[in-house]
């Protein structure tokens, strides 16, 4: 069974410093890789996704992640943090299976805190 | 409205009582997704339809719980004497087309608090 590790429930960094949220990933097959993104009483909304093409994948606001199949790591970093990065962020692995469709298996989430 | 629409928002409902969650997807969207996150965890799946049929519902937990989406758009989910356990943010999502690496866009999501 596929499944998502996410080191650290709360990640504080100062506004400017470097962003960085770990996910490792448990997958039988070459998996497909999400990071989410939740704000406050809105729904989660997609930052990147990897599909087995390059490895660098770059989101929206200034987000990116490298995939790592030899560490099975997909972490997420932006290289200054804004205010308005603090939310509390996902990252997901979609279940392969015999379906064609995306079962997504999530992280426990990491909430990131901005401080001035 | 845009985006996936999911009513109501909050719903509090007494421990043995019968609700139904609504859903309204993306216009145009044949696949959808019903996932449940409790407090403090990563949303799970409970059941994916495509178009008006459920292609998977290993996700959901037991038989009180059930779903419908009978013209391929609005989807319900339904709880049947429902629990203290069954509080949880309810999230749906749609897709325009089923794919693992297909986009899923989730609406806000519905709080349902059993007391």
């Amino acid at each position: 069974a596929q499944s998502v590790t996410q080191l650290g429930s709360h990640v504080s960094v100062s506004e400017g410093a470097l962003v960085l949220l770990r996910c490792n990933y448990s997958s039988s097959v070459p998996p497909y890789l999400f990071w989410y993104v939740q704000y406050p009483n809105q729904g989660l909304q997609l930052l990147l996704k990897y599909t087995s093409a390059a490895t660098l994948v770059k989101g929206i606001n200034g987000f990116e992640a490298e995939f790592k199949k030899s560490e099975t790591s997909f972490h997420l970093t932006k290289p200054s943090a804004h205010m308005s990065d603090a939310a509390e962020y996902f990252c997901a692995v979609s279940d392969p299976g015999d379906t064609g469709f995306q079962k997504l298996v999530f992280g426990t989430g990491t909430r990131l805190l901005v401080s001035p | 409205g845009a985006g996936v629409s999911q009513t109501p928002s909050n719903k509090v409902t007494e421990k043995g009582k019968y609700v139904e969650l609504r859903c309204d997807p993306i216009s145009g969207h044949t696949a959808l997704y019903w996932y449940r996150q409790s407090l403090g965890q990563g949303p799970e799946f409970l059941i994916y339809f495509q178009g008006t049929g459920a292609a998977d519902d290993s996700g959901l937990p037991n038989d009180r719980f059930f779903a419908v989406r009978p013209e391929g758009s609005v989807s319900t989910l339904k709880i049947q004497r429902t629990e203290r356990g069954d509080s949880a943010v309810y999230l749906c999502a749609s897709s325009p087309r089923p794919g693992r690496s297909t986009e899923a866009f989730f609406g806000q999501g519905t709080r349902l608090t059993v007391v």
